[in-house]
Parts: structure tokens; C-alpha cells; sequence
């Protein structure tokens, strides 16, 4: 069975400070997805990454940045620099990568809190 | 830019009462989800679709039905809503194409059953 860990429920920062969501799976699956979404106050989750297993690559985009270490089942999220506008719930999530019949299987989300 | 659209947007009804939350999406997929999140942000999967006139339930049991008569289509059906009912509905597909099991999700219904 599939399961997405992200221990903390929320955390809050002031504005400019870096902050790192941590998220840890469990799978048996050796091919699978990775996913982070975000889902501000307006209600909507919004896509922001998709890695598959096989590519350990960390990756940048502007001020986020994802760390893949399979060795620890973790795929941890660090915004560096925050700003208000990156209130929101954050998801991790997991899918299987075969087949074409696999669902998400989401984290129980992280709220972010980022005061000016 | 994803396409994928639900109505209403928000809902209050009375208990008894049955609703249909209309979610569609243009983009062509073939899977299509419905999921369920409750005030403490944990999202439930509750119903699934991989295609015209397959339904699955989800890894949450609901009282709500599902129907998927075309592929852009998945609405769904509560016979007879309670106050138990009331929470955020968000409607998501996903596709075969580089987006490979990335699901697109709609802005969500919010209901409450008073």
C-alpha cells in the first residue's frame, strides 16, 4: 500500500525567511510519481511539480526548490525567501507509474503561514 | 492551462434535498475524480472514472453516485443531502499525454447542508 507522510500540519514564518516542507512516502513500487500542490485560501490545487522515481535530480523554479532522495523516501519542498503570497496548503503526493489505472495518494497537507 | 470547470461554486440547501455538483472538463482525458475534503484539509478520494461508463468508488465510502455519460462530463448526485455532507468538493482529470498522471483540478464546490 501506498502512504504520504507530511508530519507537520502547519508552520509559520516571516516574510523573506526560507521554509522546507518535508514529505516521506512509502511504496512498493519501483517506478511511481512524486507530486507537490498548492492550495491557496481561493480553494483550487494548483500543480507545481511532477518527479519520477528514476530522476534523483533536485530542481529550481524561481524561489522553490525540491530535494528527491529515494535513499530516505523523502521529497522535501523548500521555498527560500518567502512572501505572503505563498500562504497556502501544501500536498504531497504519490502515484504508481505502470499502468495507466493508478490514483494519487496524497499527504494530509501542510499549511503555510508567511506574515509580513 | 488546464480546463476543467465545476458548478456551483458554492451551495446551501436544506437537509433532504438533492443536489447534483456538475464538474466538466475540455481537455480530453480520459480519467476523471472527485474528491472530498473536510475542514481539517485532508482530501478523500470518493469516487473515480477511467472512462465513459466506468465509475469506482473510492477510498472513501459516500452516500454521493456518480456517472460518466460522456468524457467530458462527471457529475455528481446526493439523493438526499445531510448536514454530514457539508464540505468541499473538488472535481479532478488527468490525461495519457506528457502530463501523465497529473491531475487538473476544477476551483471545487463548497457545500453546506443546513
Amino acid at each position: 500500500a501506498q502512504k504520504v507522510t507530511q508530519a507537520q500540519t502547519e508552520i509559520s514564518v516571516v516574510e523573506k525567511e526560507d521554509v522546507t516542507l518535508d514529505c516521506v512516502y512509502e511504496t512498493r513500487d519501483t517506478t511511481y510519481y512524486l507530486f507537490w500542490y498548492k492550495q491557496p485560501p481561493s480553494g483550487e490545487l494548483v500543480f507545481l511539480i511532477r518527479r519520477n522515481s528514476f530522476d534523483e535530480q533536485n530542481e529550481i523554479s524561481g524561489r522553490y526548490s525540491w530535494n528527491f532522495q529515494k535513499s530516505t523516501s523523502s521529497f522535501n519542498f523548500t521555498i527560500t525567501a518567502s512572501q505572503v503570497v505563498d500562504s497556502a496548503v501544501y500536498f504531497c503526493a504519490l502515484s504508481e507509474a505502470v499502468s495507466g489505472y493508478s490514483t494519487l495518494t496524497f499527504g494530509k497537507g501542510t499549511m503555510l503561514l508567511v506574515s509580513p | 492551462e488546464a480546463d476543467i470547470y465545476q458548478t456551483p461554486r458554492y451551495l446551501v440547501i436544506g437537509t433532504g434535498k438533492k443536489i447534483t455538483l456538475e464538474c466538466s472538463q475540455t481537455m480530453g482525458h480520459d480519467k476523471m475524480y472527485w474528491y472530498q475534503q473536510d475542514p481539517g484539509m485532508e482530501l478523500h478520494l470518493i469516487h473515480y472514472s477511467y472512462g465513459v461508463n466506468s465509475t469506482e468508488k473510492g477510498d472513501l465510502s459516500s452516500e454521493s453516485t456518480v456517472s460518466r455519460i460522456r468524457t467530458e462530463h462527471f457529475p455528481l448526485t446526493l439523493e438526499s443531502a445531510r448536514p454530514s455532507h457539508t464540505s468541499q468538493y473538488l472535481c479532478a482529470s488527468s490525461g495519457r499525454d506528457r502530463h501523465y498522471n497529473e491531475q487538473f483540478f476544477g476551483p471545487g464546490t463548497r457545500l453546506t447542508v443546513l
